[in-house]
């Protein structure tokens, strides 16, 4: 099971908005509007920031955006902070009950 | 408040078995589908299974080749992962993850997303 594809790591500086890829096929992303995204701070567990594509959680902030095209999902950050420097994954349903993540991306916030 | 924690992890020889837990509460169990979900060190995020909320339907990674089992006992609250014929590329953080909501995807009542998660517990497999 070959992993989504991520850029490896992404930067801006603060107030910049920022856009992660996940490039995946038509057996995944392509196939289903089931694309999550994950923020792992160094050390910690990962933390669920949008779901089903455009979906976010409770007490996320309105800075995280998702949005896909075609076997394409991306994440957008807007108005960078400090505090969003960390890896992030993409996630994606991919037929017969099975689940993919992407390669993670590193942000570096300027 | 909803919490996941894994135990059960720790120093093993390839080839050996182990069996993690993960202890669950502020939550319905019973009712939400369950994934583990591994990190090998510096590395990224790798689902391992999940298990749906009635224990009935598992699915797992073509890569573990049929050496994980994934289970749950409603009972204790608990989720368990049993891995058997360890390798040096199991090494990882294992987590326990909640799914978020259970959505049906062609007639399947899958759980696409994971919005709680454990701090993990490391497995070390090593001679």
């Amino acid at each position: 099971q070959s992993a989504l594809t991520q850029p490896a790591s992404v930067s801006g500086s603060p107030g910049q908005s920022i856009t992660i890829s996940c490039t995946g096929t038509i057996s995944d992303v392509g196939g289903y509007n089931y694309v999550s995204w994950y923020q792992q701070h160094p050390g910690k567990a990962p933390k669920l920031i949008i779901y089903d594509v455009t979906n976010r959680p409770s007490g996320i902030s309105h800075r995280f955006s998702g949005s896909k095209s075609g076997i394409t999902a991306s994440l957008t950050i807007s108005g960078l902070q400090p505090e969003d420097e960390a890896d992030y994954y993409c996630s994606s349903y991919r037929s017969s009950g099975t689940y993919v993540f992407g390669t993670g991306t590193e942000v570096t916030v300027l | 408040q909803v919490q996941l924690e894994e135990s059960g992890g720790g120093v093993v020889q390839p080839g050996r078995s182990l069996r993690l837990s993960c202890a669950a509460s502020g939550f319905t169990f019973r009712s939400f589908g369950m994934h583990w979900v591994r990190q090998a060190p510096g590395k990224g995020l790798e689902w391992v299974a999940v298990l749906s909320y009635d224990g009935i339907n598992r699915y797992y990674a073509d890569s573990l080749k049929g050496r994980f089992t994934i289970s749950r006992d409603e009972s204790k609250n608990t989720l368990y992962l049993q891995m058997n014929s360890l390798r040096d590329e199991d090494t990882a953080v294992y987590y326990c993850a909640k799914g978020t909501q259970g959505t049906y995807i062609e007639g399947f009542l899958e759980w696409p997303s994971m919005d709680v998660w454990g701090k993990g517990t490391t497995v070390t497999v090593s001679s």
